[in-house]
């Protein structure tokens, strides 16, 4: 079957450094997305991982073990705004063409 | 349009009633989907268009949820009796080609409904 997990809820302090761990099982595997949800709105895209290893972004950066069904979004800096829940979502081969959603992290960064 | 545009943002209704979710996607994506968000869960594949290919229902929970996309573009998710499991945020997003490329999808910003 197809699981996905991540943390349910996250508490970090401004400025501080937060990793938001993900953990797949999939039948297949064609890349692995990050995606931001503020309360009441729309995901948006943060970042996309195919390949082993990190991806920087800005404040942001993403790793993928594809070996070990693993990946984390690492937040540096963090500021208020970054108080959102994320979520970790894996593109798999029977999927057809849509994407498996983890549960999400809700994260709330505390001045 | 500059982004995937969904109506109502909100809806109350009461159990039995039908619904219908409205949902446009930006200009030129091929592609369609519908998901379901109910709180504090994860989204939830509902059904996608792709094309003028056969629809993926799939996702669909029952023979009371369907969904039409008309002219490759405007998609309507339709409820009918509804039931109170049925409350949720039911986002719309699409991309260029199936499977969004390396980006994932652009989504709307949901519909949220309550049946009472």
């Amino acid at each position: 079957g197809q699981n996905i997990d991540q943390p349910t809820e996250m508490t970090a302090t401004e400025g501080a450094i937060v990793q938001i761990n993900c953990t797949y099982q999939t039948s297949g595997f064609n890349g692995l997305f990050w995606y931001q949800q503020h309360a009441g709105e729309a995901p948006t895209f943060l970042s996309y991982n195919v390949l082993d290893g990190l991806e920087e972004k800005g404040r942001f950066s993403s790793f993928l073990s594809r070996s070990k069904g693993y990946s984390y979004l690492l937040l540096k800096e963090l500021q208020m705004k970054d108080s959102a829940s994320y979520l970790c979502a894996v593109k798999g081969d029977n999927y057809g063409q849509n994407f498996v959603f983890g549960p999400g992290t809700r994260l709330s960064v505390l001045p | 349009g500059a982004g995937v545009s969904q109506s109502p943002s909100n809806k109350v209704t009461e159990k039995g009633k039908d619904v219908e979710l409205r949902c446009d996607p930006i200009s030129g994506h091929t592609a369609l989907y519908w998901y379901r968000q109910s709180l504090g869960q994860g989204l939830e594949f509902l059904i996608y268009f792709q094309g003028n290919s056969a629809p993926d229902k799939s996702g669909l929970p029952s023979d009371r949820f369907s969904a039409e996309r008309t002219g490759g573009s405007v998609s309507t998710l339709t409820i009918q009796r509804t039931q109170q499991e049925d409350s949720a945020v039911y986002l719309c997003a699409s991309s260029l080609v199936a499977g969004g490329a390396n980006y994932g999808y652009t989504f709307g910003s949901g519909t949220r409904l309550t049946v009472v």
